[in-house]
């Protein structure tokens, strides 16, 4: 499966401030998403990142919060915008080929905003 | 509305024995269902999955059941080993659809 690196890790972030998660693939690969999974909860769906169009936003969640590129096949960014301490999660990207393989993940951007 | 449960948030197995995970849902239209594991600082790791036309699916150790009329899916690891001690979390997806739907995971620890 695809080699999915997110950049960076974790970081400690000011509330107000922003702050852009990368995702690099060593592959191309048809669908990536964001997930985010808050502390001891589940993942959530934020959106799938489209190649050259706008992303599609699932319900409660804005593009003016979560803006993402995709510029390519291998390459997306998501920015937390405006953070506050509710920001507080792990961010994940996440790859799929088709709708019946599995989703594969990175290993996650840990956020804390203080 | 959590359209899939996972109602055990722990379990606690010795080392050799079976495991058995639970995962519920809700959504008819789900036809399909993937586990994935997941370590601390990681992100979750795909483990098996198996499409609603089957109700049986094996890879190793682990065995996936699907039970569709009523609405459960249980993975099996046999045998349990230490290495095995992570969060499961189950998903599930509709045809044509590309949102997954994961659960809240559960934790299971593999005792030495």
């Amino acid at each position: 499966s695809a080699v999915i690196s997110q950049k960076p890790s974790r970081d400690i972030c000011q509330r107000g401030t922003s702050l852009t998660i990368q995702c690099q693939v060593d592959s191309q690969v048809t669908m990536m998403f964001w997930y985010r999974q808050q502390p001891g909860q589940s993942l959530t769906l934020i959106a799938t990142a489209n190649q050259g169009s706008e992303a599609t936003y699932e319900s409660g969640f804005v593009i003016d919060k979560f803006p993402i590129s995709r510029p390519n096949l291998t390459f997306s960014t998501l920015t937390v915008s405006n953070m506050s301490p509710e920001d507080s999660s792990i961010y994940l990207c996440s790859v799929g080929n088709d709708r019946d393989s599995p989703l594969h993940f990175g290993n996650g951007t840990r956020l804390t905003v203080t | 509305d959590q359209q899939v449960k996972q109602n055990s948030p722990s379990l606690s197995v010795q080392e050799g024995r079976i495991s058995i995970l639970n995962c519920d849902y809700t959504n008819s239209m789900f036809d399909y269902f993937l586990w994935y594991k997941k370590y601390p600082a990681e992100g979750p790791t795909f483990l098996i999955s198996i499409s609603s036309i089957k109700d049986k699916n094996e890879d190793g150790r682990f065995t996936v059941f699907l039970n569709k009329s009523a609405k459960h899916l249980s993975l099996h690891i046999v045998p349990s080993q230490p290495g095995d001690s992570a969060v499961y979390f189950c998903a599930a997806k509709e045809n044509y659809g590309q949102n997954f739907v994961f659960g809240p995971g559960t934790r299971l620890s593999v005792l030495p």
